[in-house]
């Protein structure tokens, strides 16, 4: 079936402007997932979002940043203003159980802020 | 959280099994074993995971000690598509997600 998918996959912006990620989990998984991942670095949480339920913001690095989901479906991630150490790999990943550790990710954007 | 210690790198042939070890000696009770690869330039992908009961999926093998302090995912026939870093973590309820520098795996033709 289809896996997680995200749009774009490159994304070049100038510092200052906002911009925003798209992701598509896989069909029936109920719970998403943001994170970040910087050349060379580790995952880095930013959003959790099950079902009906308030996300869980307790990654996200700024104000700056925000997310949504919509029909418990498609989420959006956009970062205002956007700054040069924003520049990062921010990857979508979704799972079946909440709350679960088996989650499943799309490829990713590569967002370079010049 | 408990810490996981993997060799930075390892290296095998196409077509022979690996074995990546990965050592946790202060796994809690509750604690799960996951294990994640990620390919050059793709998002992470997940592999297996067990609590302790060694086990077996279609992608690999994870054979867990009695004591829980070690585990070894083994890939049975490696192929060129298995060369990766390979992170092994541990988790229970906590969703979030953090890798370490994991095991680089160089598979050779």
């Amino acid at each position: 079936g289809a896996g997680v998918s995200q749009s774009p996959s490159n994304k070049v912006t100038e510092k200052g402007k906002d911009v925003e990620l798209r992701c598509d989990p896989i069909s029936g998984h109920t719970a998403l997932y943001w994170y970040r991942q910087s050349l060379g670095q580790g995952l880095e949480f930013l959003i959790y979002f099950q079902g009906n339920s308030a996300p869980d913001k307790s990654g996200l690095p700024s104000d700056r940043f925000s997310a949504e989901r919509t029909g418990g479906s498609v989420s959006t991630l956009t970062i205002q203003r956007t700054q040069q150490e924003d520049s990062a790999v921010y990857l979508c990943a979704s799972s079946f159980y909440p709350s679960s550790y088996e989650q499943y990710f799309g490829p990713g954007t590569r967002l370079t802020v010049t | 959280d408990a810490k996981t210690t993997q060799p930075n790198s390892m290296e095998s042939n196409e077509e022979e099994p690996v074995h990546l070890p990965c050592n946790h000696s202060t796994i809690s009770g509750t604690d799960y074993i996951h294990w994640y690869r990620q390919l050059p330039s793709q998002g992470p992908e997940y592999v297996i995971h067990g609590l302790t009961s060694n086990v077996n999926n279609r992608m690999a093998s994870l054979a867990i000690a009695e004591d829980r302090k070690s585990s070894t995912l083994i890939l049975h026939r490696a192929t060129l598509r298995d060369a990766a870093v390979y992170y092994c973590i541990l988790g229970g309820s906590n969703y979030k997600l953090t890798f370490g520098k994991g095991t680089l795996l160089t598979v050779n033709p």
